[in-house]
């Protein structure tokens, strides 16, 4: 069983379009994570939920937009859609914050036309 | 703020090498250290953690001591194999502001190891 599921793995799209990333973990985990992954490897957070509610968002622009409908869901939506975005992002889950250790998906490579 | 430095790649051994990974960080309070792998085409996993000074993170051959004194996480595998071509990440967790309950995890900007037959 896939522990934290993303979908879509690949997604290319043209500049200037709106488009969704889904993530469901099946671990019981309390909080989940979005995360961007540049070209050179380089990963930063971006978005951090416990029990649904947002308690992590770095300067991200507000054209990405984060939702967390219950605890094993955590999507992410993107408008309008810039050259600057392709990257690799990446969902994560653990337990509780601290010392608990993340769980990643597998990415959804993100490539902008 | 939190940081993480490790060792600019890439680090290209040959197969039963000695391997070190250098990571030294800065942080407030007392961070848990982790080593994460990301092989090609996957997501990261986590490889060893230690939550406190002296700790000794293992796993799969890799080890790693939390050395406050030093505040560094260096990564060893006394005989690397094929299979261990990956890159490798340095990360601790600490909190997000000074006094708050709410942690974020911070990499280091990963170290590709390629281990040739």
């Amino acid at each position: 069983d896939t522990a934290v599921s993303q979908t879509p793995k690949y997604l290319v799209t043209q500049m200037g379009n709106d488009k969704s990333i889904k993530c469901e973990q099946n671990l019981g985990h309390d909080t989940m994570y979005w995360y961007k992954q540049d070209s050179k490897k380089f990963l930063k957070i971006m978005f951090s939920y416990n029990n649904k509610e947002l308690i992590i968002n770095e300067t991200v622009p507000n054209r990405f937009s984060p939702k967390s409908p219950d605890k094993a869901h955590l999507n992410l939506h993107i408008n309008s859609l810039e050259l600057g975005d392709s990257a690799v992002y990446f969902c994560a889950s653990s337990r509780g914050q601290g010392s608990h250790p993340q769980h990643f998906g597998d990415g959804t490579r993100l490539s902008i036309l | 703020g939190n940081s993480v430095t490790q060792m600019e790649g890439p680090v290209t051994l040959s197969e039963e090498a000695f391997l070190t990974i250098n990571c030294t960080y800065t942080a407030t309070g007392y961070p848990s250290l982790f080593w994460y792998v990301q092989y090609p085409g996957e997501g990261l996993q986590l490889l060893l953690k230690a939550t406190k000074a002296d700790d000794k993170g293992s796993n799969k051959g890799f080890e790693a001591t939390y050395r406050k004194e030093t505040t560094s996480f260096h990564l060893e595998k006394g005989s690397v194999q094929v299979s261990d071509s990956a890159v490798y990440f340095c990360a601790l967790t600490g909190v997000v502001n000074s006094g708050g309950s709410n942690y974020k995890l911070t990499f280091g900007k990963g170290t590709l190891l390629t281990v040739n037959p």
